[in-house]
């Protein structure tokens, strides 16, 4: 599985918008990016997966330059119920693969 | 369409007794996995279960263990429970029936305390 590096944590205010972005350098062809939130004492939420280019739901917006070497995640007009640690895994989306959880990053929000 | 449920949410041992942990996946998906999260080290992956066999084990002593029913319901026990095995316990499921399906969906967890 592709290792993933992301900053441990962000601070950002009420109402703007929140990037972080994951650098997976040895992606492999077949891996899909997925992104999850979790809250203190809570399982991880999946929020976005992608693959290339870009996805954006309900929810978040998931850009991916062509090399794929990285992603990142966007939020949109970000509220204290955001605060929250952001997970970015890499690997194949069938199969048996094991998620690999890194430290993720711990975004606070700030009033 | 319900999501993952696990049961009981908390639960309290002492030391040397054993534990059995209940997972229901999402309605049709077929493959169930279990992790370990502490705060020392993260989210761990425990086993994952896939049309009642276990497929995929992660680096755990034989004291855990799990199993599948043909339901797709999921069971995780651990015995003779140890201080360190307190934890939060997290069941995922996922539909896994082909390429772009095996997106995971978690649990709520079961917050596992042993005194």
């Amino acid at each position: 599985l592709a290792k993933t590096t992301q900053p441990i944590s962000m601070d950002s205010y009420e109402g703007q918008e929140v990037n972080i972005t994951c650098s997976h350098n040895n992606i492999a062809t077949n891996d899909y990016i997925t992104w999850y939130q979790q809250f203190p004492s809570q399982g991880p939420r999946f929020i976005i997966q992608g693959y290339k280019t870009k996805v954006t739901n309900e929810v978040a917006s998931l850009f991916i330059p062509a090399d794929r070497k990285s992603s990142t995640l966007s939020l949109p007009r970000v509220s204290l119920s955001d605060t929250a640690v952001y997970y970015c895994l890499v690997g194949p989306n069938f199969g048996n693969e094991k998620l690999t959880f890194g430290t993720g990053t711990r975004l606070t929000i700030i009033p | 369409k319900a999501g993952v449920t696990q049961t009981p949410r908390y639960l309290i041992k002492t030391r040397g007794q054993q534990v059995t942990l209940s997972c229901s996946p999402i309605s049709g998906h077929r493959s169930v996995s279990w992790y370990q999260q502490t705060p020392g080290q993260g989210l761990q992956f425990l086993f994952e279960y896939f049309s009642e066999t276990q497929r995929n084990k992660g680096n755990f002593p034989g004291r855990f263990s799990g199993r599948q029913f043909s339901n797709s319901r999921s069971e995780m026990n651990v015995s003779t429970l140890e201080l360190g095995d307190s934890a939060l316990y997290l069941c995922a499921s996922s539909l896994d029936v082909g390429v772009g399906t095996d997106t995971q969906y978690f649990g709520p967890g079961t917050r596992l305390t042993v005194l």
